[in-house]
């Protein structure tokens, strides 16, 4: 069964920082570019970033360059989220999604619960 | 303010068809046939249901179709069921060079009656 993960979300104060790591089963998943989405509680999508295959090639939001940083290890399956000086406004579910090399994506983790408060 | 425009709420009753619309730019929906839609259930993750303007991923019932009309993007959703009642997003690729390559709608509450 094809499969993601996700772990490390939790209450952090604004200025803070937090990992995400999202672990990967039943496919692949070197062979696949690979992508964070969040939601705002209450609210719609926000396409987050992205990062290629290999990991060679990143895409980061404007609302979070320079203060996120996407990273994948292939030899653990495992996609990570590096988030700091994280603000009110980072508070959200984050998702980890998986490519579909159909421009689209085709498997959602469960979803990590981000709060950004004091 | 999303990037792609849809309706915030449908509705329809058991049966019935209903339609909901996406409205972009000729920069994502316009300009590319990688429209997608997504269904989400409360408190559960997003589906893909729609992929390339009007595919159905294995699983996905047929009841549910997608088309497009220039800058605007349709779901269908055909027969409708209970389970069907939840919120849709519609999202397009918007090109490499952009700043922005994917973007999704403000979603769609879908009510059946």
């Amino acid at each position: 069964e094809v499969q993601l993960v996700e772990s490390g979300g939790g209450l952090v104060q604004p200025g803070g920082s937090l990992r995400l790591s999202c672990s990967a089963s039943g496919f692949t998943f070197s062979s696949y570019a690979m992508h964070w989405v969040r939601q705002a509680p209450g609210k719609g999508l926000e396409y987050v970033s992205a990062i290629s295959s290999n990991g060679g090639s990143t895409y980061y939001a404007d609302s979070v360059k320079g203060r996120f940083t996407i990273s994948r290890d292939n030899s653990k399956n495992t996609l990570y989220l590096q988030m700091s000086s994280l603000r009110a406004e980072d508070t959200a579910v984050y998702y980890c999604v998986k490519d579909s090399r159909r421009y689209a994506f085709d498997i959602w983790g469960q979803g990590t619960m981000v709060t950004v408060s004091s | 303010q999303s990037a792609l425009t849809q309706p915030p709420s449908a509705s329809g009753s058991p049966g019935q068809s209903v339609t909901i619309s996406c409205t972009g730019t000729s920069s994502d929906v316009g300009g590319y046939n990688y429209v997608s839609w997504y269904q989400q259930h409360p408190g559960k993750a997003p589906k893909l249901m729609i992929y390339e303007v009007s595919k159905r991923p294995s699983g996905v019932p047929d009841r549910f179709s997608g088309s497009k009309s220039g800058n605007t993007a349709s779901l269908t959703v055909s027969g409708l069921q209970a389970e069907d009642e939840a919120d849709y997003y519609c999202s397009s690729y918007a090109g490499s060079n952009n700043l922005t390559p994917w973007v999704f709608g403000g979603g769609t509450k879908l009510t059946v009656l």
